[in-house]
């Protein structure tokens, strides 16, 4: 059974830093892109990024560009997100997901980890 | 860049009634749209990939149609557990929502 699972979430005051992790089980984790999308409170879902089987390309949004990194270890079965420079605007929902296409389609999901901004 | 547009923004309807959701490209996009659900306090659930196959164990009142800039999700009778809210996305865009509630 496919399973990702997220941690590493919580509070954080402006400007800080967190590191999320997503832990894969159940698939062959190095065969796979995989990607993170957030959910700010209340409304609806954003890409943040994505890292391609081997690491060796990594793609952002825009604002998340040099604060974010997105990074994998296959020997671990994990998924990172390195967040620094965080902004309140960065609050949300972060799940992780299995990337199944060239289109992004994304067919495995964790359940989340919150992330708050806030002083 | 591409704008997703999802309409109605909710949509009422009772279980048994068909839904209609749609999905409008900015720009055409071919015919590689996906649909997600998500319920509240949940993560979103794959349903349609590539516009119109659907994902390993999702119902066949469940369908996905069209191509270009105009794409539908269908859901032919309702039922309890599918009143949630439907995403559709290309590559790395998301539509808004549509939040389908029980009338």
């Amino acid at each position: 059974e496919v399973q990702l699972v997220e941690s590493g979430g919580g509070l954080v005051q402006p400007g800080g830093s967190l590191r999320l992790s997503c832990a894969a089980r159940g698939f062959i984790f190095s065969g796979y892109w995989m990607t993170w999308v957030r959910q700010a409170p209340g409304k609806g879902l954003e890409w943040v990024a994505n890292i391609k089987q081997d690491g060796s390309e990594k793609y952002y949004v825009d604002s998340v560009k040099g604060r974010f990194t997105i990074s994998r270890d296959n020997a671990k079965n994990s998924l990172y997100l390195q967040m620094d420079s965080l902004r309140a605007e960065d609050t949300a929902v972060y799940y992780c997901a299995r990337v199944i296409n060239q289109y992004d389609t994304a067919d495995y999901w964790g359940q989340g980890t919150p992330v708050t901004v806030s002083s | 860049e591409i704008v997703l547009t999802q309409s109605p923004a909710t949509l009422s309807l009772s279980p048994g009634e068909r839904a209609t959701l749609s999905c409008r490209a900015s720009q055409s996009i071919g015919s590689y749209l996906v649909w997600y659900q998500q319920k509240p306090g949940q993560a979103p659930r794959l349903l349609i990939y590539d516009t119109s196959y659907r994902a390993t164990g999702i119902p066949a009142r469940f369908s996905g149609s069209g191509s270009g800039t105009d794409f539908t999700l269908t859901i032919s009778s309702l039922e309890p557990e599918d009143f949630a809210v439907y995403y559709c996305q290309q590559r790395k865009t998301f539509g808004q929502g549509t939040r389908l509630e029980i009338k």
